[in-house]
């Protein structure tokens, strides 16, 4: 069965501390990897996509790469707007099974503090 | 250009009820999907649409439903409402895989 995995559940950082976030994937034939910020009651908001292992992309303070099994969110000096809810999903090369359908990770709560 | 059009932002339902969600993609865009998102669940796929076609379906009751118009605007419709369907309803617009960008989300409460 396909699934996606991330880690941790929760995480509180300062101002200033780097860290990852890590989405972990068992799945047949990826064609993309997705990751979303989420700030509550609001909808997903695109961040970036891999489609290869050993693609990397960044924007400001992010950084996410990946590998055959697993990508990784590098938050560099994380600032307390960067608080909210990071989601992984990912998209399958499975045909008309895969139309559409994104398979999530259950996200990882961001917490930074000043 | 403008983003995912989601209406209503917020419905309260009674059980039994039935509701209609309304989603406008992006322009230009033809396929529409929607999720359910649930604290417990977290996000699932509900269906595809692209051309007015339901081309994926995900596994939700048969009180499910959607259709695409011909300007690819999609509505999504749940009969007999449960509580268990209280969520937070999310469509997702996108170029044939490209990209999906979400709308902000209809909160549906079901009392």
């Amino acid at each position: 069965e396909d699934q996606v995995t991330q880690s941790p559940e929760a995480l509180r950082l300062q101002e200033g501390e780097s860290s990852s976030l890590n989405c972990s994937y068992t799945v047949s034939g990826l064609r993309g990897l997705f990751w979303y910020r989420q700030d509550p009651g609001k909808g997903p908001e695109f961040l970036f996509t891999l489609y290869s292992a050993g693609e990397e992309k960044e924007k400001e303070r992010l950084k996410a790469t990946l590998t055959k099994k697993e990508s990784f969110l590098h938050i560099t000096a994380p600032k307390p707007e960067d608080s909210a809810t990071y989601l992984c999903a990912v998209l399958l090369n499975a045909g008309g099974t895969s139309y559409g359908k994104l398979t999530f990770g259950q996200g990882t709560i961001l917490t930074v503090h000043p | 250009k403008a983003g995912v059009t989601q209406t209503p932002r917020y419905l309260i339902k009674t059980r039994g009820q039935q509701v209609t969600l309304s989603c406008s993609p992006i322009s230009g865009h033809r396929s529409v999907s929607w999720y359910q998102q649930t604290p417990g669940q977290g996000l699932q796929f509900l269906f595809e649409y692209f051309s007015e076609t339901q081309r994926n379906k995900g596994n939700f009751p048969g009180r499910f439903s959607g259709r695409q118009f011909s300007n690819s605007r999609s509505e999504m419709n749940v009969s007999t409402l449960e509580l268990g369907d209280s969520a937070l309803y999310l469509c997702a617009s996108s170029l044939e895989g490209s990209g999906y960008t979400f709308g902000s989300g209809t909160r549906l409460t079901v009392v």
